[in-house]
């Protein structure tokens, strides 16, 4: 059976970042796409962007450039996305899914990241 | 790159037939088959329900079907079960190799 299992909660101060990280079974690690979907508090979904397991290509929404990192570990079957500079605003559920066909058939359980001074 | 168009809210009764519409440009819906549809209980993660517009996964029900017509794609939820109680949210491929989700739409089984 296939499953996305996420780290944690979070609680970070403004200015700091979060790594979250997403372990993958059920399946061969490297077969498909992951992407990164966050949601704030009562908010809808934000696609964040991408990553190809196989070779670690990424592609993430211009919203995020330059702060946003994903990243993976094959030997582990986890994919990692970091966020940097945190704000009030980026408090939010973080999600990891699967893509084996242009759409997110799995997901993880999601990620609490509260930004608080 | 703005967020697909979607009614906030739809409503109707138990066994009634409802659609919710997700309108977006030639640049993503318009010009792209990979359509998507996810159903979010609260405190749940989305779950896929709709792919490639009109495709179900397995062990998602018939009373779910997609279709598009030019840059408006549809999810339509036949015979109204109280469980179907949820936010639906669409999510579309783009021109730019991003992928864009619908501001959501709470459908409320009255």
């Amino acid at each position: 059976q296939v499953h996305l299992v996420q780290s944690g909660a979070e609680a970070k101060k403004p200015g700091a970042s979060v790594k979250v990280s997403c372990k993958a079974s059920g399946y061969p690690f490297s077969s498909y796409f992951f992407h990164w979907v966050r949601q704030a508090p009562g908010q809808g979904l934000e696609w964040m962007g991408m990553l190809n397991p196989t070779g670690g290509r990424t592609k993430y929404a211009q919203k995020f450039q330059g702060r946003v990192t994903m990243t993976r570990d094959t030997s582990a079957s986890t994919v990692y996305m970091e966020l940097t500079s945190l704000t009030l605003e980026d408090t939010a559920v973080y999600y990891c899914a699967r893509d084996p066909i242009e759409a997110f058939d799995v997901w993880g359980q999601g990620t609490m990241v509260t930004v608080s001074s | 790159q703005s967020a697909l168009t979607q009614p906030a809210s739809v409503s109707g009764s138990p066994g009634q037939s409802i659609t919710i519409s997700c309108t977006g440009t030639t640049y993503d819906v318009g010009g792209y088959n990979h359509v998507s549809w996810y159903q979010q209980h609260p405190g749940k993660a989305p779950k896929l329900i709709i792919y490639g517009v009109n495709k179900r996964p397995s062990g998602v029900s018939n009373r779910f079907s997609g279709s598009k017509s030019a840059n408006t794609a549809s999810l339509t939820i036949s015979g109204l079960q109280a469980e179907d109680e949820a936010d639906y949210y669409c999510n579309s491929y783009t021109l730019q190799s991003d992928w864009v989700f619908g501001g959501g739409t709470k459908l409320t089984v009255l």
